[in-house]
Order: structure tokens, then sequence, then C-alpha cells
């Protein structure tokens, strides 16, 4: 069974990075799978990030793209988030979730716990 | 803004039949997936690729997709049927992913 672990800083000054690491347990994430990141700001939906294949190629928000970047380490077995420049915009539950993406179907198969992290000066 | 449209909040009597529905043009083209999500936990996948329930989930719950609309439908609603339900589906460029506001359905 699949576990996805998020970790990372919960509390950030605005204009410091954002850097958040997804530990996949029960998968190899080389094994052929896209994996990604929502985020979800208080009291409101779900926003989807980017998603990285397991051969490296990444598909980003169309408005966070000067920000945001998604890396793998298949080592590690651990795939990673950063972005850049926050703001208090920027708070939310982040999650991680592995993804079934085949021909015209896509869709979050597995979730992680989610991790609240808090932009404030 | 959000490219799929739900209705923020829809009740429905324990028992009865409540259906959840999702707008958005690239419904035309792409599969939608659903997604329950109770206070303080997680989303969790409760059908993919319009009408396809992962295991676990009870079949009272069922999909649809026509045109550029989405449901989600419950049959015979339970207390622990009350949740956001968020719907996602790929954008029109198929690059992208998007997702809906979120339906808050109570069950009185």
């Amino acid at each position: 069974q699949v576990h996805l672990q998020e970790s990372g800083p919960g509390l950030l000054k605005p204009s410091e990075t954002l850097s958040l690491t997804c530990a996949v347990s029960g998968y190899s994430i080389n094994s052929g799978r896209y994996w990604g990141w929502i985020r979800q700001p208080p009291g409101k939906g779900l926003e989807w990030l980017g998603s990285i294949y397991y051969v490296g190629s990444t598909y980003y928000h169309p408005s966070l793209t000067s920000r945001v970047s998604i890396s793998m380490d298949t080592s590690e077995n651990h795939f990673s988030l950063d972005l850049r420049s926050v703001t208090a915009a920027d708070t939310a539950v982040y999650y991680c979730a592995r993804i079934y993406w085949v021909g015209l179907t896509y869709y979050f198969e597995n979730w992680s716990q989610g991790t609240l992290v808090t932009v404030s000066s | 803004s959000s490219e799929l449209t739900q209705d923020p909040a829809v009740s429905v009597a324990s028992g009865q039949t409540v259906r959840i529905t999702c707008q958005g043009d690239c419904l035309y083209t792409y599969s939608a997936s659903w997604y329950r999500q109770k206070p303080g936990q997680a989303p969790i996948l409760v059908l993919y690729a319009d009408n396809n329930r992962p295991s676990g989930i009870p079949d009272r719950i069922s999909g649809s997709r026509s045109g550029d609309t989405a449901s989600l439908t419950i049959t015979g609603a339970q207390a622990e049927d009350e949740a956001d339900y968020h719907c996602g589906s790929r954008d029109i460029s198929g690059k992208h992913v998007v997702f809906g506001g979120g339906t808050k359905l109570t069950v009185l």
C-alpha cells in the first residue's frame, strides 16, 4: 500500500523559499507514475501546483511557473517542491499525491495527510 | 479563478438522493474525478474516470458526465457522507489540472 508523507518547515517569512519533501513508501517512484503537489488555503478549495513524471518531465500551474519547481530523488524515493518568494497568499495546507495519468484519464490516486505552511512576518 | 464550477453548498435529507455537479468546458474532452474531504482530513478519491469507484467506496456513490457537466450522485445519503466534495479534471490544454471550488454537503 502506497504511503506519502510530507516534511518541511511550517512557518516562513515573506520572500523566503518554501521547500517540502514527500517521502514515498510502498512504491518505487521511478516505476512509471506521475507525482504531484496540491495546496488548500484555509477555508478554500484545492489548487494544483504541479506534477512530475518519473523520468523527470514537469508541468506547473500557469500562474506559478516563475516561482515553483518540482524535483525527484529516486535514490531516496522522494520528490520535492520549491516555491520561491512566498507571501501570505501562499499560506495553505500542502499535499503531495500519486497520480494516475493514462490517455484522457487523470486523477490523484493517493494523498498525503497534508502539512500546514504559514507565511507571516 | 477555477475553470470548474461547483455549487458551494448542497443539503439532503438522510436516506434521500443528492446530486453534486461540476461544470466546465474541459469536461467536453477530459474525464472527471471526485474527492471527498472531511474536516481536518486529506481528500480521498471517491470516483475516477467519471464513474469508477476505487475499492472501499460504497456503491451508493455513482458518477456520470454529459457535455460540459460531471455529476456525483449519492443514493440514500447517510450521515457519514457529510463532507466537502471536490471535482477535478485537466484544463483545455491538457497539460494542467483544475479543481472545482468544492461543494459542502450537509446531510439533514
